[in-house]
C-alpha cells in the first residue's frame, strides 16, 4: 500500500515570512494525484492545493505553491507571506489515478503555528 | 459551506450504546468516504461507497457498519460504543470513482463530534 510521510509534526513561522512543509510518499505507480489539505482549529478540512503527477509544472494557488519532485517522491508545500489565518494542521494526501482505485492516503499531519 | 452535510454536529452518548451518523454528499457526487479522527490524530480511513456499492474498506471495526442509499446519502452506524470511539467522524464526497483530477478531489463535511462517556 502507498504510504505518505510528513516528518515535521510541528513547525512555526513568523507572520509575513515563508515556510515550507515537507511530504514524501511511496508508490510504484506513475500516475497519481497529490493534495494538501488544511485543518484550522474549527477542524473543517479544506483543500489547499492539488497536483497531477503527469504535470511537471508545480501547482500554485495565490500564496500557496508546491515543489513536486516526482523522482524523489517529494511534494512540499510553500506558504509565502504567512498570515495568522494560516495556522492549522496541514495534511498531505495521495490518490492513485488508476480507474476504480478509490483510497486516499493521508499523512499524519504538520501543525503550523504562525507568530505575530 | 462545502456542500457536504453531516448530522448531527455533536453527539454525547454512553458506553454500550448505538448511534447513527448521517451524510449527504455534495450535489452530483457519487462517492462517499468516511474517516475517523481522534483528538490530535490523523485521519483514519473507514470505508468508501460509490453509487450505493462498497468500494474500499479501511480500518473499520466490526462494531461499525455503513451504507449508501439510492438517494446517495450515507449512514455510519456505530454500535456497542466504547470510550475509545470518541472522535470526530468526517464524511467526504467526490464526483466519481476514477477519471480526471477535478472529479477526484475530496470535499469534506464539517464532521460529527462523538463523545462516549
Amino acid at each position: 500500500a502507498q504510504t505518505v510521510t510528513q516528518s515535521q509534526p510541528e513547525m512555526s513561522v513568523q507572520e509575513a515570512e515563508t515556510v515550507t512543509l515537507s511530504c514524501t510518499y511511496d508508490t510504484s505507480e506513475s500516475d497519481y494525484y497529490l493534495f494538501w489539505y488544511k485543518q484550522p482549529p474549527s477542524r473543517q478540512m479544506i483543500l489547499v492545493i492539488r497536483q497531477e503527477a503527469y504535470k511537471q509544472q508545480n501547482a500554485t494557488e495565490n500564496r500557496f505553491s508546491v515543489n513536486f519532485q516526482k523522482a524523489a517522491k517529494s511534494f512540499s508545500l510553500k506558504i509565502s507571506d504567512s498570515q495568522l489565518g494560516d495556522a492549522a494542521m496541514y495534511f498531505c494526501a495521495y490518490r492513485s489515478a488508476a480507474y476504480n482505485f478509490n483510497k486516499f492516503y493521508f499523512g499524519s499531519g504538520t501543525k503550523l503555528n504562525v507568530k505575530p | 459551506d462545502s456542500g457536504v452535510t453531516q448530522t448531527p454536529k455533536h453527539l454525547i452518548t454512553a458506553t454500550g450504546q448505538r448511534v447513527t451518523l448521517r451524510c449527504s454528499p455534495r450535489s452530483g457526487d457519487l462517492s462517499v468516504y468516511w474517516y475517523q479522527q481522534s483528538l490530535d490524530q490523523g485521519l483514519q480511513f473507514l470505508i468508501q461507497y460509490y453509487n450505493g456499492e462498497e468500494r474500499a474498506k479501511g480500518n473499520i471495526l466490526e462494531r461499525f457498519s455503513a451504507q449508501q442509499f439510492p438517494d446517495l446519502h450515507s449512514e455510519l452506524n456505530l454500535s456497542s460504543l466504547e470510550l475509545g470511539d470518541s472522535a470526530l467522524y468526517f464524511c467526504a464526497s467526490s464526483a466519481t470513482s476514477g477519471g480526471a483530477l477535478g472529479a477526484n478531489v475530496l470535499t469534506f463535511g464539517a464532521g460529527s463530534r462523538l463523545t462516549v462517556l
